[in-house]
């Protein structure tokens, strides 16, 4: 798959504090997907984004997919600590491959 | 019942034991995918079946065999490992390949010693 480069690698948040993670590609993809996965679980999928330019909310989470479809962004905002985990970018060009970006872990920041 | 289930969920095996994974889908997809999960690595696509039939083989060793005898099931057998294949394994599903996205399972937590 393509290489997928997600940023920050780690993060600590604070309850109440909004939080932002990227992800770039070298290759346009037609498909971003945000995963969060908690210890010992499986992902879940969080939100799907299809079209460049498109902004999709779910509850507190919010994603863009880059008008370039090279990139795509995720806000958590008021960040509550079930938010900890770690949170993973895929992207999908022309067929059916996901090729994923290496994680955001969140953790709470003592 | 979840929609994928995946058995064990943690499994310690030697270098010289045969053990195999199993994954249960209960949501009608008709597509099932094995991946791996190293510690801060993207998930690796292993295998991957439409229909029961193999569309992916993405230069697993051979010493990792899947088996997917029916849309509801897929497995994963194993023998002869080393160390290095220790490794989260993950099932997935989808109804179609690409259409519609992906559940995953919670995975098995797999240690070769």
């Amino acid at each position: 798959g393509q290489q997928l480069n997600q940023s920050p690698q780690s993060m600590f948040i604070q309850e109440g504090e909004d939080v932002s993670m990227n992800c770039t590609s070298s290759s346009i993809f037609n498909t971003w997907l945000w995963y969060k996965q908690d210890p010992g679980e499986g992902p879940v999928l969080l939100i799907a984004l299809y079209k460049a330019g498109e902004l999709t909310s779910n509850g507190r989470l919010t994603a863009q997919f880059g008008i370039t479809r090279k990139d795509s962004f995720l806000n958590i905002s008021a960040s509550i600590p079930s938010d900890v985990g770690i949170y993973f970018c895929a992207g999908r060009a022309d067929d059916y491959k996901l090729s994923f970006g290496a994680g955001t872990t969140v953790t709470v920041r003592a | 019942e979840t929609g994928v289930t995946q058995t064990p969920r943690h499994l310690v095996m030697g270098m010289t034991n045969k053990k195999s994974l199993k994954c249960e889908q209960h949501l009608g997809h008709n597509a099932m995918y094995w991946y791996k999960q190293s510690a801060k690595k993207p998930l690796e696509l292993m295998f991957v079946y439409s229909l029961e039939e193999r569309v992916e083989n993405n230069s697993v060793p051979s010493r990792f065999s899947p088996e997917c005898p029916n849309s509801s099931h897929l497995f994963l057998h194993l023998h002869t490992l080393q160390p290095e294949d220790s490794a989260l394994y993950l099932c997935a599903s989808s109804q179609g390949l690409g259409r519609t996205e992906a559940f995953f399972g919670q995975g098995t937590r797999l240690t070769v010693v």
